[in-house]
């Protein structure tokens, strides 16, 4: 399957824990996604990347929250002290710059005890 | 920022009729309009995409067409099966499909058998 990967689907912590998702992108897409996707809502945007480089971030990001990547191919989105509200999907998606569209990966559900 | 609003919030169909589904956008200068399909417990798809240069866009049973003079968008599908049941969400980006979207709610259409 060459499609996004993300890892791992699901993940139960406990509050003020941290927890940190991990997403592979299709190999030649150099833009990476983050999204959030609660319950009846539809994926609310928190960050983009190209190649290694942040480029946005939503206002939805708190201070608790960062994601990398590093080497501009898989990233990762960190939760630190997480908090009930956290709880969602977590989806990653990838794109070929200059062409699109967004793929989006299973996601990451995320349950905070 | 943008805003992008889905009605109804619900939409059910019997088995060989047509379904329309419409959104709407706030922000004028958006330019690429995606539809993605999400079934339960399942990563978004995206079904077709438009792009504000373009009035209407089809792929066999479904189309998209866009009037940005009322700034909304609506996605057709024709020939209803019930494998056509799921959410389905509109977005909008003012920077090309390269860029965030903006998602609806999202609208769970039934097909009846």
């Amino acid at each position: 399957d060459t499609g996004v990967s993300q890892n791992p689907r699901h993940k139960i912590t406990k509050r003020g824990q941290n927890v940190t998702f991990r997403c592979d992108p299709i190999s030649e897409h150099n833009r990476l996604y983050w999204y959030r996707q609660t319950l009846g809502q539809g994926p609310e945007f928190l960050t983009y990347f190209q190649n290694e480089a942040q480029l946005e971030k939503s206002r939805l990001l708190s201070d608790r929250f960062s994601a990398e990547r590093p080497k501009g191919s898989f990233s990762t989105l960190e939760i630190q002290r997480t908090e009930q509200g956290d709880s969602a999907m977590y989806l990653c998606a990838s794109s070929l710059g200059g062409v699109g569209p967004q793929h989006f990966g299973d996601g990451t559900r995320l349950s905070i005890l | 920022g943008e805003n992008v609003e889905q009605h109804p919030s619900t939409l059910s169909v019997q088995e060989g009729d047509s379904a329309v589904i419409k959104c709407t956008y706030s922000d004028s200068a958006s330019n690429y309009f995606p539809w993605y399909k999400q079934e339960l417990g399942k990563r978004p798809q995206l079904i077709i995409d438009i792009r504000s240069n373009v009035g209407e866009k089809k792929d066999q049973r479904i189309a998209v067409t866009l009037n940005k003079t009322a700034k909304h968008f609506s996605l057709h599908i024709t020939e209803t099966q019930p494998e056509d049941s799921a959410v389905y969400f509109c977005a909008a980006s003012d920077t090309g499909a390269n860029s965030k979207l903006t998602f609806g709610k999202g609208i769970t259409l039934s097909v009846r058998p």
